[in-house]
């Protein structure tokens, strides 16, 4: 079965350090999505991306982050220069359709950054 | 905005017992799905339901949704020990394709 994929798992860096996740949703999706789960909180939406351009992005997405989709397979978020409040942990997800009626939407496992 | 709110917070059950877990959401929506989230991993995909449907079942999984009270509720039959996990309702948001989170259900199953 198609999986969304994300690496690394865990990245450790310091403060005002730039960081890069990387995610490969699944091939035949249209729509990408990154999420973040601070620890014991619920998880909040970040930004969407389609057609090669953000669709929507929220509040805690400011101009440290970014996102793109360098090739026809990879999706990263980088953010520019870390935080202590950005350790969290970061989920990738894709679905297939942008129409609410099919908006499944599949996680993949999430990279836990830990900013010192 | 729309939030999903979960109740109860954190259940505790036996193995085979039934635990049913409530959603609550404030504005007008298209779709309601829940996810399962085993300590410190993913998200796990588990069923969708459109704003057009009351009832929906997978497995040991009945889905049920009633916008008129903005509520859904999630029964699973028959629990295991392998269920013990964090359950979330996410709503659609008005436009576009974002997911909004409540704060989750902690399930715990005894064997």
């Amino acid at each position: 079965e198609p999986e969304v994929t994300q690496t690394p798992s865990h990245q450790v860096t310091q403060m005002g350090q730039e960081v890069i996740l990387r995610c490969v949703p699944i091939s035949n999706h249209l729509y990408f999505y990154w999420y973040r789960q601070i620890l014991g909180q619920k998880v909040e939406f970040l930004v969407s991306f389609y057609n090669n351009e953000i669709s929507e992005k929220s509040e805690i997405f400011d101009d440290q982050f970014s996102v793109e989709r360098p090739d026809g397979s990879n999706f990263t978020l980088k953010i520019r220069s870390t935080k202590l409040e950005d350790s969290a942990m970061y989920f990738c997800a894709s679905s297939g359709h942008w129409t609410s009626s099919y908006n499944e939407q599949f996680f993949g496992p999430g990279t836990r950054l830990t900013v010192l | 905005s729309q939030q999903g709110e979960e109740d109860p917070q954190a259940l505790s059950i036996q193995e085979g017992e039934n635990a049913t877990m409530n959603c609550s959401y404030k504005t007008s929506i298209n779709n309601l799905q829940w996810y399962r989230q085993n300590s410190g991993r993913g998200l796990v995909h588990l069923i969708l339901i459109r704003s057009n449907e009351r009832e929906k079942h997978s497995g040991r999984l009945r889905v049920t949704l009633d916008t008129s009270k903005k509520s859904s509720s999630l029964l699973i039959t028959a629990s295991r020990a392998a269920d013990t996990a964090s359950y979330f309702c996410a709503t659609d948001a008005a436009q576009g394709g974002k997911l909004i989170f409540g704060q989750g259900t902690e399930l715990s199953v005894k064997p």
